[in-house]
């Protein structure tokens, strides 16, 4: 299995701060997901890249896949409480039995107004 | 479209006493997982069935963990007997097909205690 380290690993910030969460492997992935977990639910799907050097934007949320497919980036600008939660990253590599995934440990963060 | 529905929500149980999970993917969700979630950490993939095979079960503890997906629909995972370790939330997704164009779409989990 290969491995995907989250960091930081926990976040607090002020409302109207900018924030950066890395996701970094030494392992190339075909594509990574960006997923939000919010408590009692299931994470649902932010983004995929799938290009290395790609970039993506969610309203105030950035998107960066490493030009060697190796790392990713997430940037929240002018955070807000509402964008409280756990982040996750998840990357998918290919085996000759299928597509396979990992997921990050994750980045817990708290928006504070 | 409905979600991928789980029960029970709720579990707690005593050490060495058997559980199951039962999930319902999305129709015509080929890929269905089950991930095991300890809190403050990301989803460890269990197992991984396209259709009613086995794809990956490379973390699952084959001892006392184990899952069948019917009729390649409903899917079962069952601990037995299990262990203070095993809490946690337990988590089912499925998505069209696997591989990172497509969207996984997760349940709301079972909350499961071992006391």
């Amino acid at each position: 299995t290969q491995l995907l380290e989250q960091s930081p690993q926990f976040l607090s910030i002020q409302e109207g701060e900018n924030l950066t969460v890395y996701c970094n492997s030494s392992s190339v992935f075909s594509s990574l997901q960006w997923y939000r977990q919010e408590p009692g639910e299931g994470p649902v799907l932010l983004v995929t890249v799938v290009t290395g050097g790609e970039v993506k934007k969610l309203k105030r949320l950035t998107f960066q896949f490493g030009d060697a497919r190796k790392d990713s980036s997430l940037h929240i600008t002018a955070a807000q409480p509402g964008d409280t939660g756990l982040y996750l990253c998840a990357g998918w590599w290919v085996e000759t039995s299928g597509s396979r995934l990992t997921f990050g440990e994750g980045t817990q963060l708290t928006v504070n107004p | 479209e409905a979600g991928v529905a789980q029960s029970p929500r709720y579990k707690i149980i005593e050490k060495r006493q058997s559980v199951a999970f039962w999930c319902n993917p999305i129709s015509g969700h080929a890929t269905l997982y089950w991930y095991q979630q300890i809190l403050g950490q990301g989803p460890k993939l269990l197992i991984q069935f396209q259709n009613n095979g086995v794809v990956d079960d490379s973390q699952l503890p084959k001892d006392r963990f184990s899952a069948e997906r019917l009729k390649g629909v409903d899917s079962t995972l069952k601990i037995q007997p299990a262990k203070l370790e095993d809490s946690a939330v337990y988590l089912c997704a499925s998505s069209f097909t696997a591989g990172g164009y497509y969207e996984q779409y997760f349940g709301p989990g079972t909350r499961l205690t071992v006391t």
